[in-house]
């Protein structure tokens, strides 16, 4: 069973506005990671978020970390064309396996 | 500084057929990993491996074998390909089989290999 699961599936915006997706899990963890892919790519490192932070920055990027809700949010702000690919949250878990991802939200982005 | 490479970039197969996904990487990274990805989903663990040395299954195992031969390389051999291995296969690599909390320990992604078994 997948760990993260995230929320929406599908996300189309226009360009500039914000961006919102979600990702829930399920056991304790060590941190969260945000990963970017696109179409036809391998992931790519977005964020990282560990268990005893509750929000974090980076360029673009704001994520959040609930663990009394096991969920997460990655916010996009001021989104670009450029944006438009498929975003992963990947749990480590505290103990077990780690590394596990949700199915992905799948964002677009129209000029 | 190439990061975690992958031959081949694609393959066909015929169901029955075996073959070797290869992967390396020069970060003298401890730990790697197999995923799959099928169409609209998120990746699925094969294989990882903790260590040099270790090997242990993930999520879906079944119809996979995998070598560590050193610290750099860590391989992915279908013995009889099905076609429900159709997928695209991404080995990633990450510093240390992190524990404990606040371990900051990123994976870092290969360009992934597309595999057809007809």
């Amino acid at each position: 069973s997948q760990q993260g699961e995230e929320d929406p599936q599908a996300l189309s915006i226009q360009e500039g506005e914000n961006a919102t997706m979600n990702c829930s899990y399920k056991t304790s963890i060590n941190n969260l990671q945000w990963y970017r892919q696109n179409s036809g790519r391998g992931l790519v490192h977005l964020i990282l978020i560990r268990s005893n932070e509750r929000e974090k920055h980076s360029g673009r990027l704001r994520v959040t970390l609930d663990t009394s809700k096991k969920s997460s949010s990655l916010l996009i702000t001021a989104s670009r064309a450029a944006d438009t690919a498929s975003y992963f949250c990947a749990t480590d878990a505290l103990r077990g396996q780690n590394f596990v991802f949700g199915p992905g939200t799948r964002l677009s982005v129209l000029p | 500084n190439a990061g975690v490479t992958q031959t081949p970039k694609f393959q066909v197969l015929k169901t029955g057929q075996s073959m070797t996904l290869q992967c390396a990487q020069d970060m003298n990274h401890n730990s790697m990993y197999w995923y799959r990805q099928d169409p609209g989903m998120g990746l699925r663990l094969i294989y990882y491996s903790a260590s040099e040395g270790t090997t242990d299954k993930g999520e879906v195992p079944n119809g996979y074998n995998v070598s560590r031969l050193n610290k750099r390389e860590f391989s992915l051999r279908l013995e009889s390909a099905a076609p429900s291995q159709t997928s695209v296969y991404f080995c990633a690599s990450r510093a240390y089989f992190g524990t404990g909390v606040g371990a900051d320990n990123e994976q870092f992604f290969g360009p992934g290999t597309r595999l057809t078994v007809l």
